[in-house]
């Protein structure tokens, strides 16, 4: 069955420092793994995805099949990147499957 | 576009009483996905529906809980004799024909409390 595991429920990192948060998945499949975000009092939204291999707001996440992770990483984190963030895996075209999320806090 | 509406946004109800959960999905989409999130958890995938059709239920609990998307109207949860378990967020996406689940969109979830 599919899981994804995002082992940090909090994380707080200061201002320019760099941040990763952690995204571990299992599924038997070739995987389509996603990155959303959600700010305070705001809508879920998607941040990016693996096959675009795009970097949005400074972030990227690179797919490592060997590790099964999709770690989310930006070198240096603003105060307006303070969010909750959820790795998703998509195992038909149809529905994701989320992890638990990680709030994100960047200090000043 | 207004985005994924859904409401109301809080949702009290006692124990027993049926909760209806609506979601309108954005202007052109016609897949709605409706996900659950317990407390401390994921998003837990529940039911994929198209108009007038319910393409997949897997993550429905077996009793109590139906989804509907008709030709007219917003899609509809619903609960039918809550228990405090039900107690939850209840998000709604939806997605394009084209695309379906590529770009899916997220209304801002519906939170439902069971007294």
């Amino acid at each position: 069955a599919q899981r994804v595991t995002q082992p940090e429920k909090l994380l707080s990192v200061f201002k320019g420092a760099p941040v990763e948060l952690k995204c571990n998945y299992s599924y038997s499949g070739s995987p389509e793994l996603f990155w959303y975000v959600q700010y305070s009092r705001q809508r879920l939204q998607l941040l990016l995805r693996h096959i675009s291999r795009e970097s949005i707001k400074g972030f990227t996440a690179d797919l490592n099949k060997g590790e099964t992770s999709f770690h989310l990483k930006k070198p240096f984190a603003q105060e307006e990147d303070s969010a909750m963030y959820y790795c998703a895996l998509r195992q038909t075209l149809r529905q994701l499957t989320f992890g638990s999320g990680t709030q994100l806090t960047v200090l000043p | 576009n207004a985005g994924v509406m859904q409401n109301p946004r809080h949702l009290v109800r006692r124990r027993g009483q049926e909760a209806r959960l609506r979601c309108s999905p954005m202007k052109g989409h016609s897949h709605v996905y409706w996900y659950r999130q317990l407390p401390e958890e994921g998003l837990k995938f529940m039911v994929y529906l198209q108009k007038e059709n319910i393409i997949d239920e897997s993550g429905m609990p077996k009793e109590r809980f139906s989804a509907e998307f008709p030709k007219e109207g917003p899609s509809i949860l619903r609960i039918q004799q809550v228990v405090r378990g039900d107690s939850a967020a209840y998000f709604c996406a939806s997605s394009p024909p084209s695309r379906p689940n590529t770009e899916a969109f997220f209304g801002q979830g519906t939170r439902l409390t069971v007294v």
